[in-house]
Order: structure tokens, then sequence, then C-alpha cells
């Protein structure tokens, strides 16, 4: 089955504690992407990957870090989390940029 | 960053009804996708539309791509329970190859 899968699922952490959301497709795809969901204001994207060693930032890549050293992974690291980045993160993969958005089922962090 | 104006940011209708929203850009968009949000899920997608003045159907679902280039409308039929979520629209515009997405329209049901 085609999928995107984030893992946790849910996570709760202190500020300062550095963590890693895990993000792997199973699609082949080149494009890979991370956003950030919050009331109000839609999905704004964090960073993107166009290929392997290939990323780019978003809209709000402050306090963020990613890495691509493989197709299927693409994890959102956050050094020294805060408690602004409390959110619904989402990774979506697509056969290339600019194509339809396979997103996974999301991780809900929140940083204390 | 851009946002698209989604509308209505929510609505509560009855089974049976036909559902409209709709999402406006101030540049013009060679591609809109539409999404449907389930609580605890991701965004899944509905339709693609390529085309100025493009219809497609999935189902009860029928989308429209604005002769204008700057809107599109999404259409549901029928309403039924499992309908409950929060559609989003997303939109790119020519020379780029990024999406941006509307604010959603949050949709309930009533039985």
């Amino acid at each position: 089955e085609a999928q995107v899968t984030q893992n946790p699922r849910y996570l709760i952490t202190v500020t300062g504690k550095k963590l890693t959301v895990t993000c792997s497709q199973n699609m082949n795809h080149e494009y890979m992407s991370w956003y950030r969901q919050d009331p109000g204001l839609g999905l704004r994207q964090i960073y993107y990957s166009m290929n392997v060693e290939v990323t780019d930032k978003g809209d709000v890549p402050e306090g963020y870090k990613v890495s691509r050293k493989e197709k299927r992974n693409f994890p959102l690291i956050l050094e020294s989390p805060s408690p602004n980045q409390t959110s619904l993160y989402f990774c979506a993969s697509s056969f290339r940029e600019g194509t339809e958005a396979f997103f996974g089922q999301g991780t809900r962090l929140t940083v204390v | 960053g851009q946002q698209l104006n989604q509308s209505p940011q929510s609505m509560f209708i009855q089974e049976g009804e036909d559902v409209s929203m709709n999402c406006t850009s101030s540049s013009i968009f060679n591609t809109w996708l539409w999404y449907k949000q389930e609580p605890g899920e991701g965004p899944v997608l509905l339709i693609a539309l390529y085309k100025a003045g493009e219809l497609t159907s999935n189902g009860r679902l029928t989308a429209q791509f604005g002769i204008t280039r700057k809107d599109s409308f999404l259409n549901i039929s029928a309403s039924i329970p499992s309908d409950v979520g929060i559609y989003f629209c997303a939109g790119r515009t020519s020379g780029t190859y990024k999406y941006i997405f509307g604010t959603g329209t949050r949709l309930k049901v009533l039985a």
C-alpha cells in the first residue's frame, strides 16, 4: 500500500530537548516536504527536498532542520524546541514538485 | 507566507443538503487541488484541476477551476455524515512549483 509514515504520532517534550520526527514514503517519490498546521493558519511549509541531498527552506524554517540522505526518508529535527513549536506536523511526498502531494497521518507535538 | 482566502470558515448543514465552498486568490493559478482532512488524519486529495473552466467530479464531489484562474469551487451533493471534516484548497501559480494552502472549511453534518 502506498503511504507516507510519520513517527511518532504524538510527542510531549520539554523546552530545549532535541527531538527528531521521522518520515518515510514507499512510493519512490523524489519530492518531500514538511508542513505545520496551526488553527486559523492552514498548512505552512517548513522545508522541502527535491531529491537526495537537496533541501531548501519553506515559509517557516526557523528552529527546524532536515536531512535527506536516502530517497525514502526525510526526518525533521528540532535542535532546541520551544513552546511556539507546539503544533501538528505533516510530512508529504509527491512524484515531483508541483504535483499532487500524499500526506502522512501527522505528528502532534507539544513543547512545555 | 501567502495564503488563499477560503470560505466559509465553517458550515453546519443537515444530512441530504448540498454544500458549496470556494477559494479565491489575488494571483492567477495554473493548478488547483482540493483536500479533505478528517480528525486525527492527514489531508487526502479529492480532486485536482489543471485548466481554467475545468469541471471535475469524484462521486458526489464536483470541483471547478474558475474562468478567471483566481478561484475554485467545491460542491458536495446530498451530504452524508461521513462528509464531516475540514476541506482545504491548494493552488499553484505559474512559474512556481510550490502550493499555497487555504485555511480550510470545517464541515459538520447533522443527521
